[in-house]
């Protein structure tokens, strides 16, 4: 089945620094979507995608739709603690419009 | 409006009982969605009802795993004989039609012991 590379798998980050978190598959998706998931919570919709190329803002957050389909970015800006989380790439691949195909997930953890 | 519901938040049970975990999704959402979420891992597809049917239930791991949606609104996911490798949390999600944006619910932990 489809398949989304996510990483880092984790990553540490000092309060006020930028964050960059990436995703890839082998095949092509419609649609790229980046969700956070808090302890005990599902996934909150962060940033949708659905054109390649496209580059998307919500407030700090930052994410691209890569011109192959197959890959995409989301950066987040100058950090604060309640960033803190678990951030998760997912799109609809192209041969199954409905359902999402999920990434394993990037630990946010901020120092502050 | 209210966002996806599901019931119980917690549920544990003995290997090889039945159990039942209950979806309401948002008003007016034909599209309803079941994922299972390992320790560590990312929802994993189960089920997606359009209306009443089932559209794709390719995600369903063996027949020990159902889902109805019989009027269109809250869905059922049935787990028979449960084993201790289905405990996960089972997600929940909808949409206002297929392949629009999914809201996910709070998600339903199962232990199996």
């Amino acid at each position: 089945g489809q398949q989304l590379n996510q990483s880092p798998q984790s990553m540490f980050i000092q309060e006020g620094e930028d964050v960059s978190m990436n995703c890839t598959s082998s095949s092509i998706f419609n649609t790229w979507l980046w969700y956070k998931q808090d302890p005990g919570e599902g996934p909150v919709l962060l940033i949708a995608l659905y054109k390649a190329g496209e580059l998307t803002s919500n407030g700090r957050l930052t994410a691209q739709f890569g011109i192959t389909r197959k890959d995409s970015f989301l950066n987040i800006s100058a950090s604060i603690p309640s960033d803190v989380g678990i951030y998760f790439c997912a799109g609809h691949p192209m041969e199954y419009g409905n359902k999402l195909v999920f990434g394993a997930g990037t630990i946010l953890r901020v120092k502050s | 409006g209210a966002g996806v519901s599901q019931t119980p938040s917690n549920k544990v049970t003995e290997k090889g009982k039945y159990v039942e975990l209950r979806c309401d999704p948002i008003s007016g959402h034909t599209a309803l969605y079941w994922y299972r979420q390992s320790l560590g891992q990312g929802p994993e597809f189960l089920i997606y009802f359009q209306g009443t049917g089932a559209a794709d239930d390719s995600g369903l791991p063996n027949d020990r795993f159902f889902a109805v949606r019989p009027e269109g609104s809250v869905s059922t996911l049935k787990i028979q004989r449960t084993e201790r490798g289905d405990s996960a949390v089972y997600l929940c999600a909808s949409s206002r039609q297929g392949g629009d944006t999914q809201y996910f619910g709070p998600g339903t932990r199962l232990t199996v012991l």
